[in-house]
């Protein structure tokens, strides 16, 4: 079965350091998503990128974060100068252009921020 | 500014029983809802979907109910098994029929299945 695939599992870096996580969507499906979840906290959603374009953001989506999807496969996401609370559990998800609505997660990448 | 709300942190379950999960939300415009299973260290695993056309969807152990009305929607899960043991997010969406939108996520409830 297609699934979300994500690297690298846990990353560990500096305050200040830019971060660049890794996800490869479901082959098929042509809106992608980036969500956290801080330890303890809910799944938040930041951003979401249809047709090589951001869609949606989420008010935590500010100028430290962007998104790309640089070839016909990955889709990433960039925390330029990553702070202490930026910690959490990075989820990518994706989802087929149809009527439906359900999105499908990766296992996510936890970074931490020393 | 919570727009979906669990209530319910934790739940615990005799094996072979109903597990009932509850979810509210206040935001009218949400038209799509849906149930995901999360295990420690992985990623959201969908499980069951319902448009607000439907009161009811069902897809083999697991049913979700939605009273509009309300803003109140349930999952059940009929009958418990030990691996349903899991944290439950309920989350939503507008724009049933498509579009870029974000899931909006409760905080989760955490089913203890008891042998």
């Amino acid at each position: 079965e297609p699934e979300v695939t994500q690297t690298p599992s846990h990353q560990v870096t500096q305050m200040g350091q830019e971060v660049i996580l890794r996800c490869v969507p479901i082959s098929n499906h042509l809106y992608f998503y980036w969500y956290r979840q801080i330890l303890g906290q809910k799944v938040e959603f930041l951003v979401s990128f249809y047709n090589n374009e951001i869609s949606e953001k989420s008010e935590i989506f500010d100028d430290q974060f962007s998104v790309e999807r640089p070839d016909g496969s990955n889709f990433t996401l960039k925390i330029r100068s990553t702070k202490l609370e930026d910690s959490a559990m990075y989820f990518c998800a994706s989802k087929e252009e149809t009527g439906h609505n359900e999105q499908f997660f990766g296992p996510g990448t936890r970074l931490t921020v020393l | 500014d919570q727009q979906v709300k669990q209530n319910s942190p934790s739940l615990s379950v005799q094996e072979g029983r109903i597990s009932i999960l509850n979810c509210d939300y206040t935001n009218s415009m949400f038209d799509y809802f849906l149930w995901y299973k999360k295990y420690p260290a992985e990623g959201p695993t969908f499980l069951i979907s319902i448009s607000s056309i439907k009161d009811k969807n069902e897809d083999g152990r697991f049913t979700v109910f939605l009273n509009k009305s309300a803003k109140h929607l349930s999952l059940h899960i009929v009958p418990s098994q030990p691996g349903d043991s899991a944290v439950y997010f309920c989350a939503a969406s507008g724009y049933s029929g498509g579009g870029a939108d974000g899931l909006t996520f409760g905080k989760g409830t955490h089913l203890i299945i008891q042998p």
